[in-house]
């Protein structure tokens, strides 16, 4: 059974610095790996979706990687912004290519001023 | 508007009630899902479905009913509430089983 864990659940940094939020997962076959942010009250916002033949995707300032081998993506983000203050939840599709998500419990970014 | 639409926003309802949340998609995805976000368990699977008229059970299934006639439409029943089926539920939907998913904006239940 697929379990996506991150690490660490809050994480507090002043802005413009650069910043590595943990992803780990306990079955290496996966199909792909998506990255989401979650405003409070808000659903989410998907930011990057990493095939599973891929090793890294970019968008802006915002770079995630995935290395199926060790069970692990990370998600860098640059020159943090009081803006990027959200709940970052990593998620896995499962082996059996049916679609269905695995969550891990996020984790909560504040980007102090 | 295009998009992933959620209603209602917001619903309190009594214990023993059947209550229907809705769930409508413009795009012709496929794949559509239901999940629910509790604190301390994050986001669960309650059902998701490959097509129309073909869906099936998530982690978490136990008290919900869903039904999909229509591609663009992906309702989810709570046949009886309980009060543990208080929660921030998300519809979800996806054009391929390895594509990027669209998230509702969600509907916060509360039973009381």
């Amino acid at each position: 059974k697929q379990e996506v864990t991150q690490i660490p659940a809050a994480l507090s940094v002043p802005e413009g610095e650069n910043l590595v939020l943990n992803c780990s997962f306990t079955d290496s076959a996966i199909y792909n790996l998506q990255w989401f942010r979650q405003d409070p009250g808000k659903g989410l916002t998907s930011l990057l979706l990493i095939q599973s033949s891929q090793r890294e995707q970019t968008s802006g300032r915002l770079n995630a990687s995935l290395d199926k081998s060790s069970g692990r993506s990370t998600l860098y983000i640059a020159a943090s912004q009081p803006g990027d203050s959200a709940t970052y939840l990593c998620a896995a599709h499962g082996s059996s290519n049916t679609g269905k998500l695995i969550f891990g419990q996020g984790t909560t970014l504040q980007v102090k001023p | 508007d295009a998009g992933i639409t959620q209603s209602p926003r917001y619903k309190i309802t009594e214990t023993g009630r059947q209550v229907t949340l809705m769930c409508h998609q413009t795009w012709s995805h496929s794949y559509m899902f239901w999940y629910r976000q509790d604190l301390g368990h994050g986001l669960r699977l309650i059902y998701y479905s490959a097509a129309a008229d073909i869906t099936d059970k998530g982690e978490v299934p136990d008290g919900y009913v869903v039904s999909r006639s229509k591609t663009e439409n992906f309702p989810l029943t709570l046949e009886s509430a309980t009060r543990s089926q208080t929660s921030v539920y998300f519809c979800a939907s996806s054009l391929d089983p390895g594509g990027g998913y669209t998230f509702g904006s969600g509907t916060r239940l509360t039973v009381v």
